[in-house]
């Protein structure tokens, strides 16, 4: 079954610790999307990549970094430097970085704070 | 800024009543706009997409309409059933060159039976 995966379901961070959420499609689509979700609030948009070994700054981009090493898998790490990392990640990809395209969506990773 | 706006913000009915959720975005230009629907805990799930060309789409019980000059869209359900509880977010594709979505907060919708 082609789709979009990501673990852990549940993450748990302690103070000062880097941790890393997966995100893996077998789409193969060549952009992919980090958002974050809090309660009562839309998504907003942390990483995305139009193409492997590329990535951009999306509007709330501090305290993260991504990386895109190869086309299926699209990593996010919350460093330390978040101050506020509890939150609903997820993770999308589109065939391409294109005015049509829909966005698909991930099961999502739920991180909470220690 | 792009701003999406969704009214109500929740809407409790029962079984086999139709239905509007509302969606207001503040910028005129944008590139198309989407439907999704998000279950607890879960990912989102695409229902409609309408390409700013477009006036309405429609997927069996769900049709979605654009009118891109006032800023508003409407998802229409009928019929509706308590499989349909779920939370509904608009989104809007904008920003010129550097085009992304914008969310809103979504309705959380719960048909009883």
């Amino acid at each position: 079954d082609g789709g979009i995966t990501q673990s852990p379901k549940y993450l748990f961070r302690k103070e000062g610790q880097n941790v890393t959420l997966s995100c893996e499609q077998n789409l193969n689509h060549d952009a992919m999307y980090w958002y974050r979700q809090d309660p009562g609030q839309g998504l907003r948009l942390i990483y995305y990549s139009q193409i492997v070994n590329d990535f951009q700054k999306g509007d709330i981009a501090e305290g993260y970094s991504v990386s895109r090493e190869k086309k299926e898998s699209f990593p996010l790490t919350v460093t330390s430097a978040q101050k506020n990392p509890t939150a609903f990640y997820l993770c999308a990809s589109s065939m391409s970085w294109g005015l049509q395209e829909t966005q698909y969506f991930g099961p999502g990773t739920r991180l909470l704070v220690l | 800024k792009q701003e999406v706006t969704q009214i109500p913000a929740a809407l409790s009915v029962p079984e086999g009543e139709n239905l509007v959720l509302n969606c207001s975005f503040t910028d005129s230009a944008i590139y198309n706009l989407q439907w999704f629907r998000q279950d607890p805990g879960k990912g989102l799930t695409s229902l409609l997409l309408i390409q700013s060309s477009q006036r309405e789409q429609t997927s069996g019980r769900l049709n979605a309409s654009l009118d891109k000059s006032s800023g508003r869209s409407t998802l229409y359900i009928a019929a509706s059933q308590p499989g349909d509880s779920a939370t509904y977010l608009c989104a809007v594709k904008s920003g010129g060159s550097n085009y992304k979505l914008t969310f809103g907060k979504g309705t959380l919708l719960t048909v009883n039976p």
